[in-house]
C-alpha cells in the first residue's frame, strides 16, 4: 500500500545544531508540503513543493530549507535550531496542484529543541 | 486578513446523538472546503470535500454544508460514537492559491 513515512518520529537535539527531518510518499504524488503544529496555533505551512527541483516558501519559513531531488522525498532542514522550533512538525502530499482530492499526511515528527 | 475559525471550545455528546461542527472564515473565496480527523499522536486525515459551487455532501454517516454568503461551513456526524471522539480540522484553499489553510480544530468528545 502507498504510504508517507516522516522519520525520526521523535528528536531531541541542541540550539544551533543543524537538523534534518525526513518525508518520503509512495504515493507519486507531485505535490509536497511541510507544516509544523503548535498549540493555539494550528497547522501552519513552512515550505512546499509542486515538483522536483520546485520549492517555495509558506507562512513560517524562515530557519527552514527543503529540497526537492526526486518525487518521493521532501527533507526538512532546520539550519540551526532555535527553542521557537520545538513543534510537531507533519508532512503532507497531494495529487493534483489543488487540493481536489485532499492531502494525506505522515503520523509528524515531535521535535524539542533545548 | 484571512481568518478561519473553528469553536475552540470542546464539543461534549452524548453516543447517539448528532454532532455539529462549524467552520466559519473571512476575506476567502475559498474553491475547497476540506474536513479532517486528527487523533492524537497522529496526522490528520483527510474526510471530506466541498467544492464552493456545491451545498452539501455526504459520506456515510458525515455531511458537510458549504454557505458561500454565511461565509460558513457545518460538519455533521450522525449517530455518534465514542470511537468519532478526535479533533476536527477545516481548510480551506482559496481561488489561484491552492495552498490548504487550516483552522485550529474542535474537539469532540463522545460519551458512551
Amino acid at each position: 500500500d502507498a504510504e508517507i513515512t516522516q522519520s525520526p518520529r521523535h528528536k531531541i537535539t541542541e540550539t544551533g545544531r543543524q537538523v534534518t527531518l525526513a518525508c518520503h510518499q509512495t504515493w507519486n504524488h507531485n505535490n509536497m508540503f511541510w507544516y509544523r503544529q503548535d498549540l493555539g496555533h494550528g497547522l501552519r505551512l513552512i515550505h512546499y513543493s509542486y515538483g522536483v527541483h520546485d520549492t517555495n516558501k509558506g507562512e513560517v519559513s524562515d530557519g527552514y530549507s527543503v529540497s526537492r531531488s526526486n518525487t518521493e522525498d521532501l527533507p526538512l532542514t532546520l539550519e540551526s535550531a532555535a527553542s521557537s522550533q520545538t513543534s510537531v512538525y507533519f508532512c503532507a502530499s497531494s495529487a493534483t496542484s489543488t487540493g481536489a482530492y485532499g492531502y494525506t499526511f505522515g503520523s509528524g515528527t515531535r521535535l524539542t529543541v533545548v | 486578513s484571512q481568518k478561519i475559525e473553528q469553536n475552540s471550545e470542546a464539543l461534549n455528546i452524548q453516543e447517539g446523538k448528532t454532532a455539529t461542527l462549524t467552520c466559519n472564515y473571512t476575506n476567502y473565496s475559498p474553491a475547497y472546503l476540506q474536513w479532517y480527523r486528527q487523533d492524537p499522536g497522529r496526522g490528520p486525515v483527510f474526510l471530506l470535500l466541498i467544492r464552493e459551487n456545491e451545498k452539501e455532501k455526504r459520506k456515510e454517516r458525515l455531511k458537510v454544508t458549504f454557505d458561500t454568503t454565511l461565509k460558513q461551513s457545518l460538519f455533521h456526524i450522525t449517530a455518534s460514537q465514542p470511537a468519532d471522539s478526535a479533533t476536527y480540522l477545516c481548510a480551506l484553499e482559496s481561488e489561484g492559491s491552492y495552498i490548504p489553510t487550516f483552522g485550529r480544530g474542535t474537539s469532540l468528545i463522545v460519551h458512551p
